[in-house]
């Protein structure tokens, strides 16, 4: 199974300032077929199910803010939040989908410092 | 706009079956795989398997086999996710959630039910 690590696991960011998290898997998620990362980005609230951010590492879902970007490529990879806003206070999970079970990162939690 | 809707909130007893229901509306149903996956408390969410219902055969978690059954039916646009032997350890939250490409497993995850809570308890 491909195992993801997160980094942090707790981050407190000033409104306004950049955010970043970062994902690691213990083998590569570059697909040589297509040349794409199978790395999803989830953003997560209290009660609510997680929410689809970035996906094939780097593209952003339809409605999500310019503001969040995720890049990297095989096995490390960045969630960045350009300039965060008090409504990104959230858990952030990191997902591979090359192979199942398509295993999730620990999640980081993200505050307002 | 695809919304998935989940049953309710079950109480179980240990050793028991719980079966939940997710029903996809407004959008195509059959090429689109449907995952379930179940969130415990403080935890990041687990995958437990997924369905293509025009492939009929689910796909399991190592974790879970025996003791999980997916099925679907394409009349109502509906998945369920049938678990057994319940234990203190499922209590959870319980997820489907629709694969963004059709016709394959390996893809994100765009659209998520509510989500539905089973307890685990005598």
């Amino acid at each position: 199974d491909i195992v993801m690590t997160q980094s942090p696991d707790s981050l407190a960011v000033s409104l306004g300032e950049r955010a970043t998290i970062n994902c690691r898997s213990t083998q590569s998620i570059l697909h040589n077929n297509n040349n794409k990362n199978y790395l999803a980005w989830y953003q997560q609230k209290p009660g609510q199910p997680p929410k689809l951010l970035i996906y094939w590492a780097s593209t952003r879902e339809s409605g999500v803010p310019d503001r969040f970007s995720g890049s990297g490529s095989g096995t490390d990879f960045t969630l960045t939040i350009s300039s965060l806003q008090s409504e990104d206070v959230a858990v952030y999970y990191c997902q591979q989908y090359y192979s199942t079970p398509c295993n999730f990162g620990q999640g980081t939690k993200l505050e307002i410092k | 706009q695809v919304q998935l809707v989940q049953s309710g909130a079950e109480v179980k007893q240990p050793g028991s079956s719980m079966k939940v229901s997710c029903k996809a509306s407004g959008g195509y149903f059959s090429s689109y795989g449907i995952n379930w996956l179940r969130q415990a408390p403080g935890q990041g969410p687990e995958w437990m398997g997924g369905i293509i219902p025009i492939h009929v055969t689910a796909n399991y978690a190592q974790k879970f086999q025996g003791r999980l059954t997916i099925t679907s039916d394409e009349s109502t646009s509906t998945v369920y996710m049938e678990l057994s032997s319940l234990r203190s350890e499922d209590t959870a939250v319980y997820y489907c959630a629709r694969l963004g490409l059709p016709r394959d497993y390996f893809y994100y995850m765009d659209v998520w039910g509510q989500g539905t809570t089973v307890i685990v308890s005598s």
